[in-house]
C-alpha cells in the first residue's frame, strides 16, 4: 500500500537552528499538509499545499515557518531559527482530493529542540 | 468542551468485548474522520462521515453522527490486542482544507 514517507524519525537541534523536515507524499496525490502534535496533545493543522502554493495556514505557521515542494516529489517543511517550543511530532500527510475526504499520514519526525 | 473532544480518555476492555468512543464538537461541520495511532507511530484514516449521513460502518467499525447533539461515536465490535492505539476524531468546516483533532481516547485491549 502506498505510504507517505517523512525523515528524519528522530531530530535533535539547538535552540535558534534551523531545520527542515522532509516528506515524500504519495506519488498521485495533489494536496499536501502539514501537522504537530505536542506531546500530550492535539494534532493540530499547521498548513496545507497546493498547486504550489499554501491554500491555508494555521496562526502557529507564523514567519519562521516556510514549506516547499522543490522537486515534485519532496515537500518540505523549514523552521527558521527554532524555539523550545517547536518540539513536537511533525506529520506530514498528503490526499488525491481535498483533504476533507480523508487523509494518508507519514509516521512523523520527532522534532526535540534544546 | 473545545471542538473535537472525545471520551472517554481512557478505555481498557478484554478482547472480544466492544469498544465505544465519543466525540463531541462545537460548531458545525462538513465531515467527521476517525483517525487511529499507535503509539509513537502516524495516524491511520478509518472512516468518514458526511454530515447528512447518520451512520456507516466499516468491517469491524460502525461510526454514528448526531448533528443535533454535535456529537459522534466509533464503535469496535469484537476488539482484538491489535486494536490498542489512540483513536482521534477530527472535523472540517465551511471551506477549511483544515482538520480540526480531538483530544483522543486511548484504547487498550487486554487479552
Amino acid at each position: 500500500e502506498p505510504e507517505v514517507t517523512q525523515t528524519p524519525s528522530h531530530q535533535v537541534t539547538q535552540m535558534g537552528q534551523e531545520v527542515i523536515l522532509r516528506c515524500v507524499p504519495i506519488s498521485n496525490h495533489l494536496y499536501f499538509y502539514w501537522y504537530r502534535q505536542i506531546l500530550g496533545q492535539k494534532v493540530e493543522f499547521l498548513v496545507s499545499f497546493y498547486n504550489n502554493e499554501i491554500s491555508e495556514k494555521s496562526e502557529i505557521f507564523d514567519d519562521q515557518f516556510s514549506v516547499e515542494r522543490p522537486d515534485g516529489s519532496n515537500f518540505t517543511l523549514k523552521i527558521r531559527s527554532t524555539k523550545l517550543e517547536d518540539s513536537a511530532m511533525y506529520f506530514c500527510a498528503s490526499s488525491v482530493l481535498s483533504g476533507r475526504r480523508g487523509y494518508t499520514f507519514g509516521s512523523g519526525t520527532r522534532l526535540t529542540v534544546v | 468542551s473545545q471542538q473535537g473532544e472525545e471520551d472517554p480518555q481512557a478505555l481498557s476492555i478484554q478482547e472480544g468485548e466492544n469498544a465505544t468512543m465519543n466525540c463531541s464538537y462545537k460548531t458545525s461541520i462538513n465531515n467527521l474522520q476517525w483517525y487511529r495511532q499507535n503509539s509513537g507511530r502516524g495516524l491511520v484514516h478509518l472512516i468518514l462521515i458526511r454530515s447528512n449521513e447518520r451512520e456507516k460502518h466499516s468491517g469491524r467499525l460502525r461510526v454514528t453522527l448526531d448533528t443535533s447533539k454535535k456529537s459522534s461515536s466509533l464503535l469496535i465490535t469484537a476488539s482484538r490486542a491489535a486494536d490498542t492505539a489512540s483513536y482521534f476524531c477530527a472535523t472540517d468546516a465551511g471551506g477549511n482544507e483544515k482538520l480540526t483533532f480531538g483530544t483522543g481516547t486511548r484504547l487498550t485491549i487486554i487479552p
